[in-house]
């Protein structure tokens, strides 16, 4: 079954660090590209981060510098570090798996809530 | 302000058709890129509606179709049902941004 699940949220206070992580199974994170996206309070969907199957990595402007993303093939595991948090961070945050040329989203985990705040 | 953009609402009556509209740039849907359809119940994960501008993935009832014209594009969904009641966002790539693209959501109310 394919199945993507979430972890690693919490609340933390701004400036500090932590890291999600989506656990894969039905599919190798290699075979694929795999994407964060995330949805603030009251606000719509935003694309974070993707990793290419090749390995490379893209990340939005408004995440760029602090948010990394990542994969461990023996675990069959994305990764999404998140540094120097800003309270405009707090969100609920999805793995997703993302078509390599169509660029669709086909496949979603829960999320996982990051709260940010003092 | 998302760099696609949708009608912040829309509602029609059960059995009436509705249209959710994207306008997008040249860099997005206008430089060719598809578009794809989500419908998202709060508080639940975003279901892909449809993709490549027109196409349902399996279990989507017909009731929902997709069409693209130039920077534009639209979901329809006809015969419409209580359970329609979500929200709805249209999803591109953008050349310009080197990334992925949403609009802003649609609430669609179903009276």
């Amino acid at each position: 079954e394919v199945q993507l699940v979430e972890n690693g949220g919490g609340l933390i206070q701004p400036g500090g660090s932590l890291r999600l992580s989506c656990a894969v199974s039905g599919f190798s994170v290699t075979s694929t590209y795999m994407s964060w996206v995330r949805q603030a309070p009251g606000k719509g969907l935003e694309w974070v981060s993707v990793i290419y199957s090749g390995g490379s990595t893209y990340h939005a402007d408004s995440v760029k510098g602090r948010l990394t993303i990542s994969r461990d093939t023996s675990k069959n595991t994305v990764y999404l570090q998140m540094n120097s948090l800003r309270v405009e961070d707090t969100a609920v945050y999805y793995c997703a798996r993302t078509h390599d040329y169509k660029y669709y989203m086909d496949v979603w985990g829960n999320g996982t809530t990051v709260t940010v705040a003092s | 302000q998302s760099v696609l953009t949708q009608p912040p609402s829309v509602s029609g009556a059960p059995g009436q058709r509705v249209t959710i509209s994207c306008t997008g740039s040249s860099s997005n849907i206008g430089a060719g890129f598809d578009v794809h359809w989500y419908q998202h119940f709060p508080g639940t994960t975003p279901k892909l509606l449809i993709y490549g501008n027109t196409n349902r993935p399996s279990g989507v009832p017909d009731r929902f179709s997709g069409s693209k014209s130039g920077t534009s594009a639209s979901l329809a969904i006809t015969g419409l049902q209580a359970e329609d009641e979500a929200d709805y966002y249209c999803q591109s790539y953008d050349r310009s941004l080197s990334g992925w693209v949403f609009g802003g959501g649609t609430k669609l109310t179903v009276l």
